[in-house]
């Protein structure tokens, strides 16, 4: 079982829908949690940590489920712009790395 | 832009040669982590450099290996290469060691035939 794993999508969805993503993981010790977001063929940047509490930035946010081991990015009124692979991210201190899920495509159209 | 450079952009090399991949970290970050990442994949682990020495690393075989410079800029060499190889190679840069917060550069991406 991979330690994190993600729908591989695509997700089509309309301009101004709301589209949410899930991610799994396995290592319950695991502390901390991160969405980024990779567009076509460029590195991957941050999008926003993730907290049991939750954590919101304007149309994003993301929450972290400790009990089922998931993680969730709703993103409310898509835009064009928001069209790229959303990579769900766990932080492993014991080992100073970042390990990726398989990422999730998202595509808005007009 | 996080400051993080890494050469060359593109690079294509046949099976069984060697290659050297660059990457210079943003000012004041003395940790390089670099990872591949295949087609349709997550980034994957290879390594960590903190202060000129290994780290941590991934599960990738010793023909993987690299170098920390005193400036911090770090290489990664990869021996002998293999038609799975091919893949965009990042290198993530972080204030210290046990920092979650890693700055990618923009890769290269390595083609072997």
């Amino acid at each position: 079982r991979k330690e994190v794993e993600q729908d591989p999508g695509p997700f089509n969805v309309p301009e101004g829908a709301t589209v949410a993503f899930n991610c799994t993981y396995s290592n319950s010790a695991s502390q901390s949690f991160f969405w980024y977001r990779q567009d076509c063929r460029k590195e991957p940047k941050l999008l926003m940590s993730v907290y049991s509490s939750g954590n919101e930035d304007g149309r994003f946010t993301a929450q972290l489920n400790r009990a089922s081991q998931y993680i969730s990015l709703l993103i409310r009124d898509s835009k064009l712009s928001d069209s790229a692979t959303y990579l769900c991210v766990r932080f492993s201190g014991g080992y100073n790395k970042l390990i990726f899920g398989a990422g999730t495509r998202l595509a808005v159209h007009p | 832009e996080t400051g993080v450079t890494q050469s060359p952009t593109h690079l294509i090399k046949t099976r069984g040669q060697q290659v050297t991949l660059r990457c210079s970290s943003q000012s004041g970050h003395n940790t390089v982590s670099w990872y591949q990442q295949a087609l349709g994949q997550g980034p994957q682990f290879i390594f960590q450099y903190y202060r000129e020495e290994e780290n941590g690393r991934g599960n990738f075989p010793p023909r993987f290996s690299g170098l920390q410079f005193p400036n911090y800029s770090s290489e990664l060499n990869v021996n002998a290469l293999e038609l799975d190889d091919s893949a965009l190679y990042l290198c993530a840069s972080s204030l210290g060691q046990g920092d979650y917060e890693q700055y990618f550069g923009p890769g290269t991406r390595l083609t072997v035939t």
